[in-house]
């Protein structure tokens, strides 16, 4: 069965980076696309940018365009979201989820979710 | 970017009542539409998909329709475990955007 299991919560201070991993299992790691979203506490869910784990591509919202980084690692099936410059409005629940197909723009399963928190 | 508005934002409902959640798109969208539910601290789940295909697994009660700018979610007869909050999410374009959210509530 397919399961995304994601890193530990972080806290960190302002102006640093985070980098969450998450490990797929129980499909073809390189015939998906996999993105990330993001949920702060009772706000929408916020897409922030997709990595096509078979050639590495990726595409970013604009919003996060200047301070993310997706990466994979094809050997241990793990994808990689970091974020930089952090700030506050960043503090939220991450979530790897992968895409449905190659790029349908559509997560049929998602992480458990990794809570983010930025503070001094 | 693509607005997605849903209406309600919050609704109470009793096991049993038909339940209808509408999100609208700031522009035509197609099909590009697809529904999430997500329960307190869990994550998203997928359940429809291209506005009214039904993921495998997902009750025959949750059924979806529309196209163009308007979409609605309806659960047919309310059981206990739908008691969550429904996201819409457009992918006609990135970046891709998701509705505000409909909370189901107890009545």
């Amino acid at each position: 069965q397919v399961q995304l299991v994601q890193s530990g919560a972080e806290l960190k201070n302002p102006g640093a980076s985070v980098k969450v991993s998450c490990k797929a299992s129980g499909y073809t790691f390189t015939s998906y696309t996999m993105h990330w979203v993001r949920q702060a506490p009772g706000q929408r869910l916020e897409w922030m940018g997709w990595i096509n784990a078979g050639n590495g591509d990726t595409r970013f919202s604009q919003k996060f365009q200047t301070r993310i980084t997706i990466t994979r690692d094809t050997s241990a099936t793990t994808v990689y979201m970091e974020l930089s410059s952090l700030r506050s409005e960043d503090t939220a629940v991450y979530y790897c989820a992968r895409d449905l197909g190659r790029v349908e723009l559509v997560a049929d399963y998602w992480g458990q979710g990794t809570l983010v928190t930025v503070s001094s | 970017d693509i607005q997605m508005t849903q209406s309600p934002s919050s609704l109470s409902a009793s096991v049993g009542d038909r339940v209808t959640i509408t999100c609208r798109a700031s522009q035509t969208i197609g099909s590009y539409l697809h529904w999430y539910q997500q329960k307190p601290g869990k994550a998203p789940k997928f359940l429809i998909y291209a506005a009214s295909s039904l993921q495998s697994g997902v009750p025959s009660r949750f059924s979806g329709s529309g196209s163009g700018t308007v979409f609605t979610l309806t659960i047919s007869s309310l059981q206990p475990e739908d008691f969550a909050t429904y996201y819409c999410q457009q992918s006609y374009n990135t970046p891709l955007t998701f509705g505000g959210g409909t909370k189901v509530e107890i009545k």
